[in-house]
């Protein structure tokens, strides 16, 4: 699977957009970014996934360049609870199984 | 049921003790992970089952013994630990295959002493 380069912080005010950027130069073309958070003490929660275009959901949107070599998340009204561990992650699926390996993570404090 | 259940929530166990570590889900998921977390650490891959068998093995050390015995069900049994193995074990399970992301349960607190 292809590394990922993140941040390893970035503080957001709160109600304002956070946008965390991962970058992915190795990444091929059967592999797909996805996003995961991390809330102090808990275990992680998938965002959102996307493999060229961009992606949105009721969490957040997934911004992917034209060349595939990184990616934003958009957090769009950052609250307190948005304040993890944010890991960008970028793999391919295999047909019985597939492993998701974490790298460092953007650890974001969202700001009163 | 959106979830996956770990118990229990919080272990201290000596160094010659045996326990063991369970998670529950019942999404229908046939792939199930444990990883484990030391503290301001990613979590690190352990085990993958896939359909109850056992996928990959992250070079463990033989004193983590894993364990599915059935779909919806998978155990890790503790032995001999030492307190550098003291971290938060996390259980995860997914479609295997399919585009959507792992669900992972809350972990379970290690403690050696």
């Amino acid at each position: 699977d292809a590394k990922t380069t993140q941040p390893p912080s970035m503080d957001c005010a709160e109600g304002r957009a956070a946008n965390l950027p991962c970058n992915h130069s190795t990444i091929s073309g059967n592999e797909y970014v996805y996003w995961y958070r991390q809330i102090h003490s808990q275990g992680p929660q998938y965002i959102i996934h996307g493999l060229k275009n961009n992606e949105t959901n009721e969490m957040a949107s997934l911004i992917i360049t034209e060349d595939r070599k990184s990616s934003t998340l958009i957090l769009p009204h950052a609250t307190l609870r948005d304040t993890a561990v944010y890991y960008c992650i970028v793999r391919v699926a295999k047909t019985s199984y597939d492993k998701v390996i974490f790298g460092p993570g953007t650890s974001l404090s969202v700001i009163p | 049921d959106t979830e996956v259940t770990q118990t229990p929530k919080h272990l201290v166990m000596g160094m010659t003790n045996k326990k063991s570590l369970k998670c529950e889900q019942h999404m229908g998921h046939r792939a199930m992970y444990w990883y484990k977390q030391k503290a301001k650490k990613p979590p690190e891959l352990m085990f993958v089952y896939s359909y109850e068998k056992l996928s990959i093995n992250e070079s463990v050390p033989s004193r983590f013994s894993p364990e599915c015995p059935n779909s919806s069900l998978l155990n890790l049994h503790l032995h001999a630990l030492q307190p550098e193995d003291s971290a938060l074990y996390l259980c995860a399970s997914s479609h295997p295959g399919v585009l959507y992301g792992y669900t992972f349960g809350s972990g379970t607190r290690l403690t050696v002493v």
